[in-house]
């Protein structure tokens, strides 16, 4: 059974500074994973989706690493802003035939201090 | 282009009674999936609906909840009897087609069971 992880629960750093944020999954046989952004009351975003044959994604100061032997991947925010602030979740599918059945890791809560 | 509409945003209820939550996919979205959030614990996936047809219920409690996607109109997960452990935000996204797209999520319905 799969499982999620992210470590740390929760992160506090000053503005400007960047800000890496790991999950690692124990079977390391997935079809892709994906990064969300969640603000307080409201739903999931989509950030990044990186396949399983992919080493890395980027979408302007993001950054997603993909290590499928070692179970892990890394979320790099470059440069962080206030808005930043928010809980960042990984999650995994496991097979194209499962559709967007996805096992989440419990977040990662960051403040970005001004 | 709205986005998934979820409602009521926020639902009380008293111990017995039954819920409804509702959700209507983005425009061209024909696959539908249900998340739990719990008090302090991460996302679950419950179910995964098309158009008609139940796909995964994998996650669903066996008893009083139940979910369904109509040809026509939003997709409903109901929830009979409730009891205070059913309090918890419930997430809808959805998907254009099994592929690689990532999920659209709404802002959820928050059930307080009182």
């Amino acid at each position: 059974k799969q499982e999620v992880t992210q470590i740390p629960a929760a992160l506090s750093v000053p503005e400007g500074e960047n800000l890496v944020l790991n999950c690692s999954f124990t079977d390391s046989a997935i079809y892709n994973l994906q990064w969300f952004r969640q603000d307080p009351g409201k739903g999931l975003t989509s950030l990044l989706l990186i396949q399983s044959s992919q080493r890395e994604q980027t979408s302007g100061r993001l950054n997603a690493s993909l290590d499928k032997s070692s179970g892990r991947s890394t979320l790099y925010i470059a440069a962080s802003q206030p808005g930043d602030s928010a809980t960042y979740l990984c999650a995994v599918r496991q097979s194209k035939a499962a559709g967007n059945k996805l096992t989440f890791g419990g977040g990662t809560r960051v403040l970005v201090k001004p | 282009n709205a986005g998934v509409m979820q409602n009521p945003r926020h639902l009380v209820r008293r111990r017995g009674q039954e819920a409804r939550l509702r959700c209507s996919p983005m425009k061209g979205h024909s696959h539908v999936y249900w998340y739990r959030q719990l008090p302090e614990e991460g996302l679950k996936f419950m179910v995964y609906l098309q158009k008609e047809n139940i796909i995964d219920e994998s996650g669903m409690p066996k008893e009083r909840f139940s979910a369904e996607f109509p040809k026509e109109g939003p997709s409903i997960l109901r929830i009979q009897q409730v009891v205070r452990g059913d309090s918890a935000a419930y997430f809808c996204a959805s998907s254009p087609q099994k592929g690689n797209s990532p999920l659209h999520f709404g802002n959820g319905t928050r059930l307080t069971v009182t």
